[in-house]
């Protein structure tokens, strides 16, 4: 079977760091994927990670390991337009892509 | 920049009806997908198109649902008999092989599905 887990929610002040974890269990794996959805919109691609280690993106981090079936989203400098909902997606195999539950990202003033 | 078009952005159905959603891929991508997502939840994965044929599916892809690429750059699903638990937002999806870009889905801006 297919299972990722995500926070549901966070929480966090404008200039903040936030950290948005994602574990997966997944038959197979090729790789883990990072979205952004605004609400009413569509989701929009961050990153990928293939390989253990950290992808630097701006203020967009991206780290996975797979020895522990986890990574994570590092957003630095928060702003408010980075409130909205965080997706993890695995790669399963093939080009096919699994979506974890989400998780919606608060930005406070 | 070049982008995923869905057609309708919204549309109302009666329970029994048969449905059609469009969407036009990235031109030179390779690898098409239809995704639904009910508000509020995930997204979920409901078949994955490559080389005009299926590729996967999910449990949901039951035979209510069909996939076409009628012609170079259409790309539809169709749901046969709606049920009310058909409403969602529905989502495509193209992917290609652009250095740099292999393992990003590019989304289209959703057609949301309302089903009486």
């Amino acid at each position: 079977g297919q299972s990722l887990e995500q926070p549901s929610e966070v929480t966090a002040v404008e200039g903040a760091i936030v950290q948005i974890n994602c574990t997966y269990q997944t038959s197979g794996f090729y790789g883990l994927s990072w979205y952004q959805q605004h609400d009413g919109g569509a989701p929009t691609f961050l990153s990928y990670n293939a390989l253990d280690g950290l992808e630097e993106t701006g203020r967009f981090s991206s780290f996975l390991s797979r020895s522990d079936s986890y990574g994570y989203l590092l957003l630095q400098e928060l702003q408010m337009k980075d409130s909205a909902s965080y997706f993890c997606a695995v790669r399963t195999y093939g080009q096919n892509f699994v979506f974890g539950p989400g998780t919606r990202l608060s930005v406070l003033p | 920049e070049p982008e995923v078009t869905q057609t309708p952005s919204h549309q109302v159905t009666q329970m029994g009806q048969e449905v059609i959603l469009r969407c036009v891929p990235i031109s030179n991508h390779l690898y098409f997908y239809w995704y639904r997502q009910i508000l509020g939840q995930k997204v979920e994965f409901l078949v994955s198109f490559y080389n005009n044929e299926i590729s996967e599916k999910s449990e949901i892809f039951d035979d209510q649902f069909s996939v076409e690429r009628p012609d170079g750059s259409n790309f539809t699903l169709k749901i046969r008999s709606t049920k009310l638990e058909d409403s969602a937002m529905y989502f495509c999806a193209s992917m290609g092989l652009a250095e740099g870009k292999y393992n990003e889905q590019f989304f289209g801006p959703g057609t949301r599905l309302t089903v009486l």
